[in-house]
């Protein structure tokens, strides 16, 4: 049950895109397509960004989506907006008895 | 409209036990899992564990196995975590969310602080 791997970091100017990384293994995100993000501002809680790898729930904007090659998957944001810079998580399922590991997290800042 | 309403945090001493509960509300809670997951200040998050709809299946981190127990009456429409052995590094802002990896709704989490 390791963490995820995500930068600590990452930064865009406003309607710049931004990649996020989330490296797993063959055991997490190498092996299932159940990958989701979420987005947390300060002292809230976090929303659902992209589940399943590359579906969005209702409400979220086109502007973020979800991919996977291999172990490592990924969140990207185009056309950054000030209300963007929050903190994100990845999660994946891992394995049997339904496990679920989150990363470490990403702090976004919009330039 | 889907509520989380978390409660029975608290300072609890080392050793101690506490259990937190979970009201849910504005949607069929018997058709979902649920999770619990943790803050510690300031760092990332923490999946706790996970109980099927009816209950049937249930798991944990390594870190709280044998001291946490997770369940549900969905009765009530409430999510429980009854939490033992209670360490320093349990603290955190718990939370409930809906789902086992796809946690589309979290309620605002309530703070256990274990100290003394």
């Amino acid at each position: 049950q390791s963490a995820l791997t995500q930068p600590p970091s990452a930064s865009g100017s406003p309607g710049q895109s931004v990649t996020i990384s989330c490296t797993g293994t063959s055991s997490d995100v190498g092996a299932y397509n159940y990958v989701s993000w979420y987005q947390q501002h300060p002292d809230k809680a976090p929303k659902l960004m992209i589940y399943e790898v590359t579906k969005r729930p209702s409400g979220v904007p086109d502007r973020f989506s979800g991919s996977k090659s291999g172990n490592t998957a990924s969140l990207t944001v185009s056309g950054l907006q000030a209300e963007d810079e929050a903190d994100y998580y990845c999660c994946s399922h891992a394995g049997s008895n339904n496990f679920v590991v989150f990363g470490g997290g990403t702090k976004l800042t919009v330039l | 409209e889907v509520q989380l309403v978390e409660s029975g945090g608290g300072l609890v001493q080392p050793g101690g036990s506490l259990r937190l509960s979970c009201a849910a509300s504005g949607f069929s809670f018997s058709n979902h899992w649920m999770s619990w997951v943790r803050q510690a200040p300031g760092k990332g998050l923490e999946w706790v564990a996970t109980i099927k709809s009816d209950g049937s299946e249930k798991s944990y981190v390594d870190s709280v196995k044998g001291r946490f127990t997770i369940s549900r009456d969905n009765a009530q429409n409430s999510l429980y975590l009854q939490m033992n052995s209670l360490r320093a590094e349990d603290t955190a802002l718990y939370f409930c969310a809906r789902g086992r990896v796809n946690n589309d709704y979290w309620g605002q989490g309530t703070l256990v602080t274990v100290s003394s």
